[in-house]
C-alpha cells in the first residue's frame, strides 16, 4: 500500500452515462498525476496538478473529460457521456517536492462501460 | 514513433537463471529513467531508477546508455515471484512519466 487511495476500486456502467472517480494523494504531497491503461498498454499520462492548479493536460483528455482538484488535496476525474473505448484502468499518481521523482500510484479504478 | 519502445516478451525462464530486456526511448532530452514493476491487475511500483553510471539493486541491474538511447534491465537468479510485468519508464522535463508497454517475464518452477 503506497498510501494513495482510490475510489471506487471497480465501476460498471452503461454507455452514455456520467462517472467520477475520486483520488486521494499520499497526504504532504503536493503534486497528483492521473494516467489511463488499456490492455497490454503502458499508463498513458492524462493530466496532472500542482497543488490546486491543473498545469498540464494531454491531448487524450477529450472535452467528455474534467478533473479537479479544488483544495489542493483529492482529485476527481470525471467522464461524462462515457463511450466503449473508454474502459479502462484509471490510475492516480502523487509526487512529493522537487527533490523526488518517484510518483506513488494508486490501486486505480477498473472502469468497464457496456 | 512511440517515446518508449520495449520488446513486449514474454520471458519463459527457469528459476536461478538470469533475463535481460532492453527498452528505447525517442526524447533525447529524457531527464530520468526508471523500471517499474506491475503486477496483474495490480498497481505499477517502483522498481529502481536507472542512472548514468548504471546502478545495481540486489538481483537488478540497470543500465543507461544515453547516445543510443536505450536502457536496460537484468535480473540474475530470478525468484518465482520475479513473474511480472516489467515497465520501462522516463521522465520528462515537467515530470511527466511516459511508459513503454511493458516487458512480461515469468519465471518457471
Amino acid at each position: 500500500d503506497t498510501g494513495v487511495s482510490q475510489d471506487p476500486r471497480h465501476k460498471i456502467t452503461k454507455r452514455g452515462q456520467n462517472v467520477t472517480f475520486r483520488c486521494d494523494p499520499i497526504s504532504e504531497h503536493n503534486r497528483l498525476y492521473w494516467y489511463r491503461q488499456t490492455l497490454g498498454q503502458g499508463p498513458e499520462f492524462l493530466t496532472y496538478f500542482q497543488n490546486e492548479a491543473q498545469l498540464e493536460k494531454s491531448r487524450l483528455l477529450s472535452d467528455r473529460f474534467s478533473a479537479e482538484r479544488p483544495k489542493g488535496s483529492f482529485s476527481t476525474l470525471e467522464i461524462q457521456r462515457t463511450e466503449q473505448g473508454d474502459s479502462a484502468m484509471y490510475l492516480c499518481a502523487s509526487r512529493g517536492g522537487l527533490s523526488t521523482d518517484t510518483q506513488y500510484f494508486g490501486p486505480g479504478t477498473r472502469l468497464t462501460v457496456l | 514513433r512511440k517515446e518508449v519502445e520495449q520488446d513486449p516478451g514474454p520471458f519463459n525462464v527457469p528459476e536461478g537463471a538470469t533475463v535481460a530486456f532492453n527498452c528505447t526511448y525517442s526524447n533525447s532530452a529524457s531527464q530520468s529513467f526508471f523500471w517499474y514493476r506491475q503486477d496483474c491487475r495490480k498497481e505499477p511500483k517502483l522498481l529502481m531508477s536507472v542512472y548514468s553510471s548504471g546502478n545495481e539493486d540486489g538481483r537488478f541491474t540497470a543500465q543507461l546508455n544515453r547516445a543510443s538511447q536505450y536502457i536496460s534491465l537484468l535480473i540474475r537468479d530470478s525468484k518465482l515471484s520475479d513473474s511480472a510485468t516489467y515497465l520501462c519508464v522516463i521522465r520528462s522535463n515537467d515530470y511527466k512519466l511516459s511508459f513503454g508497454a511493458g516487458t512480461t517475464v515469468t519465471v518457471r518452477a
